[in-house]
Parts: structure tokens; sequence; C-alpha cells
């Protein structure tokens, strides 16, 4: 079965600290990869995908990721981060098709910023 | 804009008893899902709909019922509530694109359940 890990569950930076958050799938098919954020008390709102293409992809607030599929990765990255970044980050995949088109969610990550 | 609304927000149930979650997109969206979230285990899949009158089986389906009478709308049911069932609910919905896979999902706000 496919399968996604976060291997940090807690990560605690300062502001102004550049992040990295790791994101590992298995499954050596077609994959479209998501990176979800949960601010505290809210609901899981969409910070990046990839469907195909450019493997570096940009999304909302400053983050990028970067799918490597020789290393199954997809991982998520902010150069300088802001207190305001303290949430709780969440990787997900479709492997297309064998998931049906259901997303496989990671573990999340906790991460805190220190103002 | 109201997106995906669930309702109730919070709710505190004794064992056995049953409860219906109710969910409602207003963004014409296919796809619908029931989503529970534990500590350290991320998001579990429990049902989804591809389509109205339509529902499929998730990753932890076992003591959840769901109907999808309307597009709009997508109804979780627990028959008898155990402990087990305590967690945080979320609905998500999203569209379909021909020839495409899953499109981004959106979230609910969430029901906080707890089970006495």
């Amino acid at each position: 079965a496919q399968s996604v890990s976060q291997h940090n569950h807690h990560v605690i930076l300062s502001e102004a600290a550049s992040l990295e958050l790791g994101c590992n799938y298995s499954y050596g098919g077609t994959v479209n990869l998501f990176w979800y954020v949960q601010y505290p008390g809210q609901h899981l709102q969409l910070l990046l995908k990839y469907f195909s293409g450019d493997p570096l992809v940009k999304g909302i607030k400053g983050f990028e990721a970067e799918f490597i599929k020789s290393k199954f990765s997809f991982n998520l990255r902010k150069p300088s981060v802001q207190w305001s970044d303290t949430a709780e980050y969440f990787c997900a995949v479709t492997a297309t098709p064998d998931s049906n088109y259901q997303l496989i969610w990671g573990a999340g990550t906790k991460l805190i910023i220190k103002p | 804009n109201a997106g995906v609304t669930q309702t109730p927000k919070f709710r505190v149930l004794k064992t056995g008893q049953s409860m219906t979650l109710l969910c409602a997109q207003d963004m014409n969206h296919e796809y619908m899902y029931w989503y529970r979230q534990d500590p350290g285990m991320g998001l579990r899949l429990i049902h989804y709909s591809v389509g109205e009158g339509t529902t499929a089986k998730g990753e932890v389906p076992d003591g959840y019922n769901v109907s999808r009478l309307k597009k709009q709308n997508f109804l979780l049911g627990l028959e008898s509530a155990a402990p087990s069932q305590t967690s945080v609910y979320f609905c998500a919905s999203s569209y379909r694109v021909a020839g495409r896979a899953n499109q981004p999902q959106h979230f609910g706000d969430g029901t906080r359940l707890s089970i006495l």
C-alpha cells in the first residue's frame, strides 16, 4: 500500500531561520503531490501542489517545494520563516490511478516559530 | 462565499448514542470526503463520494455511514458512538477535471466530537 512519511513530527525554529520539512512517499508510478497547512484553530488550506512540469513549485506565503522523483521526495522549504508560519503542515499524495484518486496523507509536522 | 460548511462545530455524546454530521458545499464540487484527524496520525479518510447518490469506503469506515442525496450535501452518521470515535472530523470537497487526477480539496472548519 502507498504511504507518505513526514519524518519530523515537531520542528522549532527562530524567526528568520530557514525551513525544510521532509516528505517521502512510497509509490513508483505517477503521483500528484500537495502540501497543506493548518493554522491553529483553522481548517486545512492548500499551500502548493505539483501535477507535472517544473519540479520546483512555488506556493503561497513564500513557500516552495521540490519534487525529486529519484528520491520519492517532495520537501517543503522557506528561506526565512516568520512567527505567523506557526502551524501544522501536511504532505499528501495521490498515486494515480491506484489510489482511486484519493489522497494519502502524512502524519503532519508541527512547526513552532519562536519570536 | 461560504465554501465548505460543517455543522455542528462541537458535540459531546454518550457511548451508544447516534448522531449525524452535516457537510454542505456551495462550489458545485463533484467529490466530497469525510476525514477524521487524530494526534500524530494525520488525516484518515472515512468515506467519500464521487457524485450525487454514490459513496465509497475509505481507510477507516467501520462504525460510520454516509449519504449523499444532494450534490451539495454529504452526511456522516455514527450509529452507536464509541469512545474510539472521539476525534476532529473534517469534510472536504473537490471538483473533477476530465483526464486529471485529484484536484485540491477544500476543507470545512471541522467538528470536534467527544464520546464519553
